[in-house]
Order: C-alpha cells, then structure tokens, then sequence
C-alpha cells in the first residue's frame, strides 16, 4: 500500500543551523509529493511539493528533492529562523482513480521544529 | 486557491453526545475529505465527500459512527456520533480544487474536539 515514513521528533536546533527531516516514501507508480507545515496555531498549509522523479520543490529556502531511486523526499534547509518553528508533515497524493478515495493525502507523523535564538 | 471556514475551532463534549463540524469553501469543489488528528499521530483519512454521492469511508470509519453531508459544492459537514474520550483529536477538512495529481489540497483551521 501506500506510506510515507517521516524522521520523528521533536528537533530543536539553534538558529542559522542546517535542517534535514527525512522522508521516506511506498508507493504504487508515481505519486505526486508535498511538504506541508503547521504553524502554532494556524492551518496546514502547503510548504512545497514535486510532481516526478528529480523535481525539486522549493520554498522560504526550504528545498526537497523527489529522489525515486530511493523513494525519498527529505526537506532542507541551510539557515533556520526561529519563525520556521513548526510542525512538517511529509505527504504524498495517491493515484486518481474513478470511484473510492480520490486525489487525497497520505500523510507522515509529523515533525516538531523547535529553532531556538 | 480556496479558503475554508471551519467551526467550531473547538469545543469540549460530554460523552456519548454528538458533534457536528462544518466547513464551508469560498468556492465551488468537487473533492472534499476529512481528516482526523489523534494526539501525536498523523493525519487519516476518515472519508471523501463529493458532491451528488455518498461519502466513502476508509477502513475503520463507519457512516453510523462519523456521517457526512454535502449539500452542494461549497459545503459539507461531519458529525461525530456518541463520542467517548477516544474521539479526542483534531478533525480537519480538506478540498482539492481542480483535477489532477498536482493540484494542492487546502485545508481548515481544525476543530480541536476534547471527549469528557
């Protein structure tokens, strides 16, 4: 079935420090995949996302490369702000397909991004 | 883009009463899902509501337990049915608003349900 496997948490790091949550990903075909973040407070919102093998996504400087030889999609970032405290959710689309569930997420746990001053 | 009003952001319930949750898009979408938070967990998929059919329901979730309504293309509501302290989490909407593998999926604020 499909799955997405992210890196658990809670991460706290200092700021100006380089930031890798890994993800990892099972999947039928080709999915489409997606970083999302939840600030404190707010809604889900999307971060970034890459539709095929080698796409990179990228956003705020946070960039994930869609890496289809190891089924992977980890997020980096070189310098992290105390306003990129937040939790990540790494997710991918599943296959569109006539009837049953269509076009939504399959998420990862979620991790927690503490950035410290 | 679409911007979705979800109420109650929360709310605190007796045990075995029920909740219903509401969203409302700011445009019309075909593709609506609902999602559930438990605490520390990621997102599941509870159903997929489409406009003009029955919702369907993942593994786990039954229409007794958790029914839907979609009375036209910019609304739906979710109702949470004799809830006992185990329904505790965040439940959230989603639409896709357009066809395709790419398309973003938007999602509410959360209604944050604590099951007393």
């Amino acid at each position: 079935g499909n799955s997405v496997t992210q890196m658990e948490g809670p991460v706290t790091l200092s700021e100006e420090a380089f930031l890798t949550i890994n993800c990892t990903y099972t999947a039928t075909g080709y999915p489409s995949l997606f970083w999302y973040v939840q600030y404190p407070g707010e809604g889900l919102q999307l971060l970034l996302k890459a539709t095929k093998a080698d796409d990179k996504g990228s956003n705020k400087g946070f960039e994930a490369t869609y890496r289809k030889e190891t089924t992977s999609f980890h997020l980096e970032k070189g310098s992290v702000q105390v306003s990129d405290s937040a939790v990540y959710f790494c997710a991918l689309r599943r296959y569109w397909f006539p009837g049953g569930s269509q076009g939504n997420l399959i998420f990862g746990k979620g991790t927690k991004l503490s950035v410290k001053p | 883009s679409a911007v979705i009003s979800q109420k109650p952001s929360r709310d605190i319930c007796q045990r075995g009463t029920s909740l219903t949750i509401q969203c409302q898009v700011d445009s019309q979408v075909t593709m609506m899902f609902w999602y559930r938070q438990q605490p520390g967990q990621s997102l599941t998929l509870i159903a997929t509501a489409n406009q003009g059919s029955e919702a369907t329901y993942e593994s786990g979730f039954v229409i007794d337990k958790f029914p839907i309504s979609r009375p036209n293309l910019t609304f739906s509501t979710l109702t949470v049915s004799n809830m006992s302290p185990e329904d505790s989490s965040i439940y959230l909407c989603s639409v896709v608003p357009g066809q395709g593998m790419n398309t973003e999926a938007f999602f509410g604020q959360g209604t944050r349900l604590t099951v007393v």
